[in-house]
């Protein structure tokens, strides 16, 4: 069956300091990765997408990263501001249009 | 361009009554997908739309339904409400890779259904 697993579940930082999200899959052929946030009151946003093993993409302090397992949200010197939970979603080959949601890391970054 | 809007946006249900939720997509967006999120669960996939037709379908008993219009506009419709209904619905509309191999979701606010 397919499943997403992210982690931790909350995170907590002092602005500046580094960290980064983890996403583990198992799918059944990846199609492609998703990353959005989710600011508390709102839909989730889109942020990324990744395809094959080795990608990576950048936004600002963000910067994600994709294996064969699992995908790497990085957070560079984070400011308050990126405080949101991160959610990550799968794509299989066998079925574009449905996405399989991780249950999301809440990161608070403290001033 | 406007994004997804979804209406209303908040909801109180009486258990064994139903509701409606609407969801209007991004202009050129034919893909309209539905999600329920609660502190529990996460993001769980109810059904997708793609022009009128019903394309794929999550782990929801028949209560939970939908349409999508000509224009692409989709509601769903709870019945029979229990108090677990209560959640977040989530409205998200895409390309579904008609440009480009774009698949990625754009989401609404959602709207906040509470059962009493």
């Amino acid at each position: 069956e397919d499943q997403v697993t992210q982690s931790p579940e909350a995170l907590r930082l002092q602005e500046g300091e580094s960290s980064s999200l983890n996403c583990s899959y198992t799918v059944s052929g990846l199609r492609g990765l998703f990353w959005y946030r989710q600011d508390p009151g709102k839909g989730p946003e889109f942020l990324f997408t990744l395809y094959s093993a080795g990608e990576e993409k950048e936004k600002e302090r963000l910067k994600a990263t994709l294996t064969k397992k699992e995908s790497f949200l990085h957070i560079t010197a984070p400011k308050p501001e990126d405080s949101a939970t991160y959610l990550c979603a799968v794509q299989a080959n066998n079925n574009f249009n449905k996405f399989y949601f991780g249950s999301g890391t809440k990161l608070n970054v403290k001033p | 361009k406007a994004g997804v809007t979804q209406t209303p946006r908040y909801l109180i249900k009486t258990r064994g009554q139903q509701v409606t939720l609407s969801c209007s997509p991004i202009s050129g967006h034919r893909s309209v997908s539905w999600y329920q999120q609660t502190p529990g669960q996460g993001l769980q996939f109810l059904f997708e739309y793609f022009s009128e037709t019903q394309r794929n379908k999550g782990n929801f008993p028949g209560r939970f339904s939908g349409r999508q219009f000509s224009n692409s506009r989709s509601e769903m419709n709870v019945s029979t409400l229990e108090l677990g209904d209560s959640a977040l619905y989530l409205c998200a509309s895409s390309l579904a890779g008609l440009r480009q191999g774009s698949y990625e979701q754009y989401f609404g606010p959602g709207t906040r259904l509470t059962v009493t």
